[in-house]
């Protein structure tokens, strides 16, 4: 499709275990970018990669949260021994510009549910 | 990054232009005023930006106070699909990581 692709659309954890979340970006897009969204709150900002280099990360909650994009395409959030708190949707935009000059396209989001 | 300040609600009838206000007192010159809306279950959309001058597009029109404090996004024939919660962010325009800070947004509810 012509849109940000993200799968899996529902993911449900065990507390303790580890979950990948995979983005597939706009074709040609250089920017990439993780956003956290709980129940009723708007989205907050996790991380950002121009192309292959992960250039802001100061939004990622803690050190169980990694992200990557190796060849400036397909993009992956891990969380490592998740939480109940992880618990949101999260979601991943991508842009055809270098930083913020144009519009954000995001993908429907990965619902994670942590038990 | 500037911060906004949003109604929590809003209802509107549906063929009426919908008018969402935004204040950003403290937006500085080279901060940009930003709308994006997210329907339920889905992914936020770009609406419109603008600096200072007035903007128009398809989806609307954003209107931007003289003294950039306030801006108003105008939808002019509101359908029952544009509800949604619409975000007012600020951010710089060029040169920025783009870190949008969303809020908490205005649920916007088009009503028969």
């Amino acid at each position: 499709g012509a849109g940000v692709s993200q799968s899996p659309r529902y993911k449900v954890a065990k507390r303790g275990q580890d979950v990948a979340l995979r983005c597939d970006p706009i074709s040609g897009h250089v920017s990439l970018f993780w956003y956290q969204q709980a129940l009723g709150q708007g989205p907050e900002f996790l991380t950002y990669f121009q192309n292959e280099a992960q250039l802001d990360k100061s939004g990622l909650p803690s050190d169980r949260f990694f992200a990557e994009r190796p060849e400036g395409s397909v993009s992956t959030l891990k969380i490592q021994r998740t939480q109940q708190e992880d618990s949101a949707v999260y979601l991943c935009a991508s842009s055809l510009l270098r930083g913020l000059g144009g519009e954000l396209f995001f993908g429907e989001g990965s619902r994670l549910t942590v038990l | 990054d500037a911060k906004t300040t949003q109604p929590t609600s809003m209802d509107c009838a549906e063929g009426r232009a919908a008018n969402l206000p935004c204040n950003h007192s403290t937006i500085s010159g080279n901060e940009y005023v930003y709308w994006y809306r997210q329907i339920h279950s889905q992914g936020p959309q770009y609406i419109i930006h603008g600096l200072k001058n007035n903007e128009t597009n398809e989806m609307a029109s954003l209107i931007i106070t003289e003294d950039r404090k306030s801006s108003t996004l105008i939808l002019p024939h509101a359908t029952l699909r544009d509800t949604a919660v619409y975000y007012c962010i600020v951010t710089e325009g060029s040169g920025n990581t783009g870190k949008l800070i969303f809020g908490q947004g205005t649920t916007l509810q088009v009503k028969p």
